[in-house]
């Protein structure tokens, strides 16, 4: 069965970086692509970017240019997402989401547990 | 960037109830929508995709409807295990949520 496992939570200073891992199992890693989102507290999911674990080719939301880079590492069929410059507002719980598609409409059915990044100092 | 807007951003019901939950794209989306349903400490679920196409597994108390800017997602008779959050989402460009509902006793 398809599997999404996810690191262990984080807690970070103001101005680090933090390094959260996604490890598929269950299906062709190659074959899905893999979103990250983060929904901070009491707040609806926000969309932070995707990777092509295939040729590692990847696209980030605007509020994340220049601080964002996701990676993979197809030797062990995992993501990374590493987020720099950390501030409070970016404490939150980070989940990784595998891309479904049925015809031309895709969607989200296999997501990690989720990871929760505490920014304080 | 789409905008997505739900609405009501909370409501009130009792088991039986039939629950609507309306969610407006600020510009025109097709039927590239989906809902999702939260529970907390946990991810999100996706009950309907394509604006009304029913997930598999997910009971066919949930329906869902609409294109263009407007869509609804409609839970005909409410159940215990139905009090949540849900989120939509449009996936005709890139990803947005909306801000959820919140549905409570």
């Amino acid at each position: 069965q398809v599997q999404l496992v996810q690191s262990g939570p984080e807690v970070k200073e103001p101005g680090a970086s933090v390094k959260v891992s996604c490890k598929a199992s269950g299906y062709t890693f190659t074959n899905y692509l893999m979103h990250w989102v983060r929904q901070a507290p009491g707040q609806g999911p926000e969309w932070m970017g995707i990777i092509n674990p295939s040729g590692g080719g990847t696209k980030y939301a605007q509020n994340f240019q220049g601080r964002l880079t996701m990676t993979r590492d197809t030797s062990t069929s995992t993501v990374y997402m590493e987020l720099n410059s950390l501030r409070s507002d970016d404490t939150a719980m980070y989940y990784c989401a595998r891309k479904d598609c049925s015809g031309v409409i895709c969607y989200e059915v296999y997501w990690g547990q989720g990871t929760l990044v505490t920014v304080s100092s | 960037d789409i905008q997505m807007t739900q609405s009501p951003s909370s409501l009130s019901a009792t088991v039986g109830d039939r629950v609507t939950i309306t969610c407006r794209a600020s510009q025109s989306i097709g039927t590239y929508l989906n809902w999702y349903q939260q529970k907390p400490g946990r991810a999100p679920k996706v009950l309907i995709y394509a604006s009304s196409s029913l997930q598999s597994g997910v009971p066919s108390r949930f329906s869902g409807s609409g294109s263009g800017t407007q869509f609804t997602l409609t839970i005909s008779s409410l159940q215990p295990e139905d009090f949540a959050t849900y989120y939509c989402q449009q996936s005709y460009d890139l990803r947005t949520f909306g801000q959820g509902t919140k549905v409570e006793i």
